[in-house]
């Protein structure tokens, strides 16, 4: 499979427990974004990479949330501290960004998170 | 702050019917995304309209992008059971340079088409 993948794909945690989730782009796409989507909603952006540099946060990003991407590759998000708020459906999207042109986002089946 | 409004948000419509999807956003933009999701399921690409009147089609779907009026529609026609999902409309700041992909979503029209 060459698209975007997800991992978990279901996640229920304790309220107050961290987790973590991880996204693997498609190969060579330089550009990484998390959003959250919650029931009945549309998503909203949290974050992007270009590369290993992460150049935007939004302020849904709460300073219980963190995101990486060591090697430019896959990026982890981590959430601290979990509340029941928190419970939603994190998607990840990759694209490329090159000189011809911009590309289109492809997007992840995305994680969902339950917190009881 | 961009804002994006969709409606309706709830389209109840029979096989065989027309229907249209309408998408106000706030802000100057420069591209328009519309997708699909069905229940449980990721985001699926359908439209990219890049400049005042684009048009497109696909199969059953055609979707428009009007910038100065800030609308973009999602026409339905002789709507089938399979069109049933959410469509999001989904719009990019305009940014010099043009790379953003900083997306804000509208809330979303989920579509029953019934026999």
């Amino acid at each position: 499979d060459t698209g975007v993948s997800q991992d978990p794909r279901h996640k229920i945690t304790k309220r107050g427990q961290n987790v973590t989730f991880r996204c693997d782009p498609i190969s060579e796409h330089n550009r990484l974004y998390w959003y959250r989507q919650t029931l009945g909603q549309g998503p909203e952006f949290l974050t992007y990479f270009q590369n290993e540099a992460q150049l935007e946060k939004s302020r849904l990003l709460s300073d219980r949330f963190s995101a990486e991407r060591p090697k430019g590759s896959f990026s982890t998000l981590e959430i601290q501290r979990t509340e029941q708020g928190d419970s939603a459906m994190y998607l990840c999207a990759s694209r490329s960004i090159n000189l011809v042109g911009n590309t289109e986002a492809f997007f992840g089946q995305g994680t969902r998170l339950t917190v009881v | 702050e961009l804002k994006v409004e969709q409606n309706p948000l709830f389209l109840s419509m029979q096989e065989g019917k027309n229907y249209t999807i309408y998408c106000n956003y706030s802000t100057t933009s420069d591209r328009l995304y519309w997708y699909r999701q069905d229940p449980g399921k990721s985001l699926e690409s359908l439209f990219v309209l890049l400049s005042n009147g684009a048009v497109k089609q696909e199969g059953r779907l055609m979707a428009s992008l009007d910038t100065k009026a800030r609308l973009s529609t999602l026409h339905i026609t002789a709507a089938v059971h399979d069109l049933s999902a959410t469509y999001f409309c989904a719009v990019a700041p305009l940014v010099s340079g043009g790379s953003n992909y900083k997306l804000t979503f509208g809330k979303g029209t989920l579509l029953t088409v019934n026999p």
